[in-house]
């Protein structure tokens, strides 16, 4: 079984501090790795994708990859209360196949 | 900015019923996919479908679910006889082919509710 596991939450940062969500997978044939936005009620809004062991930086946001420890996590830097949502971490085996997620992470920015 | 599009947008049906969920993926987009979110539960993969056939399902998508592609623009996620526990939202994704990480870009999504 394809496992990706993630911290349910809920996490709470002030408005400006950096919020850490992190995620490890179980798969260590899984080839890219994928952070959703989810707001209630809402679908999944990509933010971004990473493939590559290291860090990848769009914006505010820098999502790190470590394939050898199986982890992925996704900063948000200058946390702003729009980014209260539920993450969601996904994996992915090969190009173009099925995304496996997890159960998403709660996070709350107060102003 | 393209995006995925669904509709309707809720669907109420009686148990035993047939329901159609139509997409209408990225225009340049050839790969495409179902998924399903309980309420308070995890994104599940149903179905992917490529040049006009199914590429992979899960063990979700049983013989009362099927999906056709019927023109050059729609994609739809039809259940035969609907259960109770087919109350969910349902998402279509669809992806272009030729990026390298294969992001998939979600439609808004069909509450389907079934009584």
């Amino acid at each position: 079984q394809k496992e990706v596991e993630q911290n349910s939450g809920p996490l709470s940062v002030p408005e400006g501090a950096i919020a850490s969500l992190n995620c490890t997978y179980s798969d260590r044939g899984s080839q890219s790795f994928f952070w959703y936005r989810q707001y209630s009620g809402k679908s999944p809004e990509l933010i971004m994708s990473i493939y590559s062991n290291g860090d990848k930086e769009d914006g505010r946001f820098t999502a790190q990859l470590n394939k050898a420890s199986q982890y992925v996590s996704l900063l948000i830097r200058d946390s702003q209360p729009s980014d209260s949502a539920t993450y969601l971490c996904a994996s992915r085996g090969s190009t173009l196949g099925r995304l496996y997620f997890g159960r998403g992470t709660q996070l709350t920015v107060w102003p | 900015e393209p995006e995925v599009t669904q509709t309707p947008s809720h669907q109420v049906t009686q148990m035993g019923q047939e329901v159609i969920l139509r997409c209408v993926p990225i225009s340049n987009h050839l790969y495409f996919y179902w998924y399903r979110q309980i309420l308070g539960q995890k994104v599940e993969f149903l179905v992917s479908f490529y040049n006009n056939e199914i590429s992979e399902k899960s063990e979700i998508f049983d013989d009362q679910f099927s999906v056709e592609r019927p023109d050059g623009s729609n994609f739809t996620l039809k259940i035969r006889s609907t259960k109770l526990e087919d109350s969910a939202m349902y998402f279509c994704a669809s992806s272009e082919v030729l990026r390298v990480a294969g992001e998939q870009y979600f439609g808004p999504g069909t509450r389907l509710t079934v009584t």
